[in-house]
C-alpha cells in the first residue's frame, strides 16, 4: 500500500461545476497535510494546508480532513480553466522534515 | 514573502561535466529540501537540510553532492551525471517540523547529455 494515494485522473469537469479530488494516507500519526497546484512545466505551489479534522475554506477551495477514515480532499468550487494542472496530496511524516507524495491527480476544466 | 529562487533555469550538460544548481531563500527558514521530478511523477525527496546540518539523504547516488554554506543557500553539485539524471530538480525551504509548509522554487531543468 502506499503511504498516500490519489486517482490519477484526468477528472474532467465542466467550467463553473465543483472539482473533487480525494486523497488516502496510510500512517495514522501523519498531522499536517497540503494540496500543492502544478501546472505543466512549472514547480509545485501551495493551495491549502490543513490539520484539524473538519473543512477548512479558502476562496474557491475547501480542504477536508477526516483522520479516522485516513481521507482528505480537495473541493474547487465554480471551476475555471485556468484551475486545469496536477493537484497533488502531500503529507508530512510524523517528526520528521519529509513530505510524503501522492502520484497528483489530472484535473481538466473544459469550457 | 515566500520567494525560492534557483539558478539556473535551464541546464544542459555531457556526462563529464561538473555543474552546480543554486538554491536561496530569505525568510529565514532553517530547513531546506532537494527534489527530483520527472515528467508526470511526483517531486522524489533527495537531500534535507536542517539547521545547514544534512539531515536526510534519501540514498542518492554520489554523483550529486549537497552542499549548504549558509543558512539561506543551498547547492547541489553535479558530476559524472548519467541521461537518465535529466529532469526537474527543486528547491524548497520551511521553517522545519512537521507542521511547517515546504515552499518550492521555480526548478532547474536538467538535461544531460
Amino acid at each position: 500500500q502506499k503511504e498516500v494515494e490519489q486517482n490519477s485522473g484526468p477528472l474532467s469537469v465542466p467550467e463553473g461545476a465543483i472539482a473533487s479530488l480525494n486523497c488516502t494516507y496510510s500512517d495514522r500519526g501523519s498531522q499536517s497535510f497540503f494540496w500543492y497546484r502544478q501546472y505543466s512545466g512549472k514547480s509545485p505551489e501551495l493551495i491549502m494546508s490543513i490539520y484539524s479534522n473538519g473543512d477548512k475554506e479558502d476562496g474557491r477551495f475547501t480542504a477536508q480532513l477526516n483522520k479516522a477514515s485516513q481521507y482528505v480532499s480537495l473541493l474547487i468550487r465554480d471551476s475555471q480553466p485556468s484551475d486545469s494542472a496536477t493537484y497533488l496530496c502531500a503529507v508530512n511524516r510524523l517528526n520528521t522534515d519529509k513530505l510524503i507524495f501522492g502520484t497528483g491527480t489530472r484535473l481538466q476544466v473544459f469550457p | 514573502d515566500t520567494e525560492v529562487t534557483q539558478t539556473p533555469k535551464h541546464l544542459v550538460m555531457g556526462m563529464t561535466n561538473k555543474k552546480s544548481l543554486k538554491c536561496e531563500q530569505h525568510m529565514g527558514h532553517r530547513a531546506m529540501y532537494w527534489y527530483k521530478q520527472k515528467a508526470k511523477k511526483p517531486p522524489e525527496l533527495m537531500f534535507v537540510y536542517s539547521y545547514e546540518k544534512l539531515s536526510i539523504n534519501e540514498s542518492v547516488p554520489s554523483r550529486f553532492s549537497p552542499e549548504c554554506p549558509n543558512s539561506s543557500l543551498l547547492n547541489l553539485h553535479l558530476h559524472a551525471l548519467q541521461p537518465e539524471d535529466s529532469a526537474l530538480y527543486l528547491c524548497a525551504s520551511s521553517r522545519g517540523g512537521s507542521q511547517e509548509t515546504q515552499y518550492f522554487g521555480p526548478g532547474t531543468r536538467l538535461l544531460v547529455l
